[in-house]
């Protein structure tokens, strides 16, 4: 029990595009979506809270229209990445958790989209 | 403030050799404490969890942790390391009801045959 999943794992594509990236529960309803960002080698940056129904609440420096976060439903919640640059390029996980059983109190994560901007 | 301090950053044991991955945190309140692992370019996985009760906790895949609040630290050990174990490992601490994590910065394991 509680899986999380991202769709696309990898994604390559070209300076001023746009790419959504899918994170879904399976097995829960998820209440609460987080949003990573980790660079090689480095810990995990926190970039965004989304609580399904309501607007994301961004971590301090991240650009709230780079970075479009959609929570509307209690299985999924995307990241768009707008306009991406090559410096947008980065290894993006998100994670979720519920209000009952297993992922009441922890945060389960998705296996992470590796973006790549050409 | 709030943080959560690896103190190793790479740690290289032999296969079947016991482990001990620190983690320190500096927090006001007692915290939710994690350990996760990440294989490489995989999302992380939890291996065990603490909020409040038996001080050592039991978790996947052979791993223990300890909470010790008078040292604030929140150890993991596992008594002899697989090859698979290989991997970044994150301590991460979390205020109760708001689950908005602080990771550390990651300690690699490298296992040797």
């Amino acid at each position: 029990g509680a899986v999380v999943s991202q769709h696309p794992s990898r994604v390559i594509c070209k300076s001023g595009t746009s790419v959504k990236i899918e994170c879904r529960s399976l097995d829960f309803q998820a209440t609460t979506m987080f949003w990573y960002r980790q660079f090689p080698k480095k810990s995990l940056m926190l970039m965004a809270t989304s609580n399904e129904g309501s607007k994301a609440t961004y971590e301090q420096g991240v650009e709230k229209d780079k970075f479009l976060i959609n929570h509307a439903s209690l299985t999924l919640s995307t990241l768009t990445v707008t306009s991406a640059h090559p410096e947008d390029s980065s290894f993006y996980i998100c994670s979720a958790k519920g209000t009952s059983g297993r992922a009441a109190d922890t945060q389960y994560f998705g296996p992470g989209t590796r973006l790549t901007v050409l | 403030a709030q943080s959560v301090t690896q103190p190793d950053i790479h740690i290289t044991v032999s296969e079947g050799a016991s482990l001990e991955l620190r983690c320190n945190y500096s927090y006001g309140a007692t915290p939710y404490l994690f350990w996760y692992v990440q294989s490489p370019g995989q999302g992380l996985q939890l291996l065990l969890k603490y909020f409040s009760g038996d001080t050592l906790v039991q978790g996947i895949k052979g791993f223990e942790a300890e909470f010790k609040r008078s040292q604030s630290s929140f150890n993991l050990r596992k008594p002899s390391v697989h090859w698979s174990d290989a991997a970044e490992y994150f301590c991460a601490v979390s205020a109760s009801g708001t689950y908005k994590y602080i990771f550390g910065t990651g300690t690699r394991l490298k296992v040797l045959a």
